[in-house]
């Protein structure tokens, strides 16, 4: 079964931009949740998806945004990007999103912000 | 609030030797938990969990680690460590009823020849 896979793998943008990233996850998972990764605040959680609807959000600005398609893929949106912006955006999926689940990670997009 | 402690940000071990990575975490409530490894540039593969039952878990690669509530600790262990072991190490508890990690800061594994 192939594991989750998030595309593209290496992005540059400049302050002001917007981006957006995707997420495929493990065929028959129905939640994704993303995670950023920075040196200073290590992994942070983003927001979470289950059949299309955002379940549970992290404590970040509402510039990062994020939505799930019927066939469970996810894309996250982040606008007016800043500096700091630049990280590891990991996508995590699991397969139902009930109670105590594993989580499985893709390979993560790096985003560099000039 | 759920926490994570990893008290280690780089731990040295000879190959060969043995090796322990120290976890503690913060959580109201039955915890379950996890070990990742992230290779330089990669995403995080799992390594182990704990959820319930046996309190010392056997994972990939050689790997195990120990539940022990009463210390709120989760330490992983590996008796013999090899150069490919060297990457970074992440422990992390799961928020019960939500999709959610929050994880340590992390301890960078390096292997001396």
């Amino acid at each position: 079964k192939a594991g989750v896979t998030q595309t593209p793998r290496y992005l540059i943008k400049t302050r002001g931009q917007q981006v957006t990233l995707s997420c495929s996850p493990i065929s028959g998972h129905r939640s994704v949740s993303w995670y950023q990764q920075t040196p200073g605040q290590g992994l942070q959680f983003l927001f979470e998806y289950f059949s299309e609807t955002q379940r549970n959000k992290g404590n970040f600005p509402g510039r990062f945004s994020g939505r799930q398609f019927s066939n469970s893929r996810s894309e996250m949106n982040v606008s007016t990007l800043e500096l700091g912006d630049s990280a590891l955006y990991l996508c995590a999926s699991s397969l139902s999103g009930q109670g105590a689940e594993t989580q499985y990670f893709g390979p993560g997009t790096r985003l560099l912000v000039l | 609030a759920q926490s994570v402690t990893q008290p280690d940000i780089h731990i040295t071990v000879s190959e060969g030797a043995s090796l322990e990575l120290r976890c503690n975490y913060s959580y109201g409530a039955t915890p379950y938990l996890f070990w990742y490894v992230q290779s330089p540039g990669q995403g995080l593969q799992l390594l182990l969990k704990y959820f319930s039952g046996d309190t010392l878990v056997q994972g990939i690669k050689g790997f195990e680690a120990e539940f022990k509530r009463s210390q709120s600790s989760f330490n992983l262990r590996k008796p013999s460590v090899h150069w490919s072991d060297a990457a970074e190490y992440f422990c992390a508890v799961g928020v019960t009823g939500f999709q959610k990690l929050v994880f340590g800061t992390g301890t960078r594994l390096l292997v001396s020849p």
